[in-house]
């Protein structure tokens, strides 16, 4: 069965870094999705994405993240500047033409230090 | 206002005993999906149902189902003939309006726990 893949599954980081977040989508998928989870709580969206353009993105997504998708394969998220306040698990979800299920990929723990 | 409500933050079942996890929802959209999530301790989350406001049967899939109350915004799932695997955290969550490719509105999770 296809699925998502993200990469790395961890990933440490200092403050002030830049991390980029790697998403591989379903083959046939046009529809992405990050959306972050801080450890205990609930799973909160950050942003679609849509015909290589943003559709919507919440009150998180400030201008130190930035999504693209480089060589219409990956999906990435950017995180210019990291805050310890970022240390979060990321997911990434991507959603077929026909479908209204958002297949969520295994996630990448970020960690802040 | 919180969108999603799920009051059971924990729950503890016996194995093989049916379960029903509590979701409501607050929604003025005429258009909506309802999903449930899965996310055991490993991390990720897996889709388990969904259920569009204008479906008229209760979504079903193998041993979860949705009992989807519309006048009460009220969508539980309930697991049938639960198992050991099924110790996870559920989360309801909810797309509103007519477009799929809205984002998905998560609740807060109720952490379920099957006894042997």
């Amino acid at each position: 069965e296809p699925e998502v893949t993200q990469t790395p599954s961890h990933q440490v980081t200092q403050m002030g870094q830049e991390v980029i977040l790697r998403c591989v989508p379903i083959s046939n998928h046009l529809y992405f999705y990050w959306y972050r989870q801080i450890l205990g709580q609930k799973v909160e969206f950050l942003v679609s994405f849509y015909n290589n353009e943003i559709s919507e993105k919440s009150e998180i997504f400030d201008d130190q993240f930035s999504v693209e998708r480089p060589d219409g394969s990956n999906f990435t998220l950017k995180i210019r500047s990291t805050k310890l306040e970022d240390s979060a698990m990321y997911f990434c979800a991507t959603r077929g033409t026909d479908d209204y299920e958002q297949y969520f990929g295994p996630g990448t723990r970020l960690t802040v230090t | 206002a919180q969108k999603i409500t799920q009051t059971q933050p924990g729950m503890f079942v016996q194995e093989k005993e049916a379960v029903t996890l509590d979701c409501t929802y607050d929604t003025s959209d005429p258009s909506y999906g309802l999903f449930w999530y899965k996310q055991p301790s490993s991390g990720e989350m897996i889709f388990l149902i969904y259920q569009g406001s204008y479906d008229q049967q209760n979504a079903t899939e193998g041993r979860y189902s949705l009992n989807f109350q519309k006048a009460r915004k009220s969508a539980n799932l309930v697991i049938s003939a639960s198992q050991l695997g099924d110790s996870a955290m559920y989360f309801c969550a909810m797309r509103e309006g007519p477009d799929r490719d809205d984002k998905i509105i998560f609740g807060k999770g109720t952490r379920l726990h099957i006894l042997p």
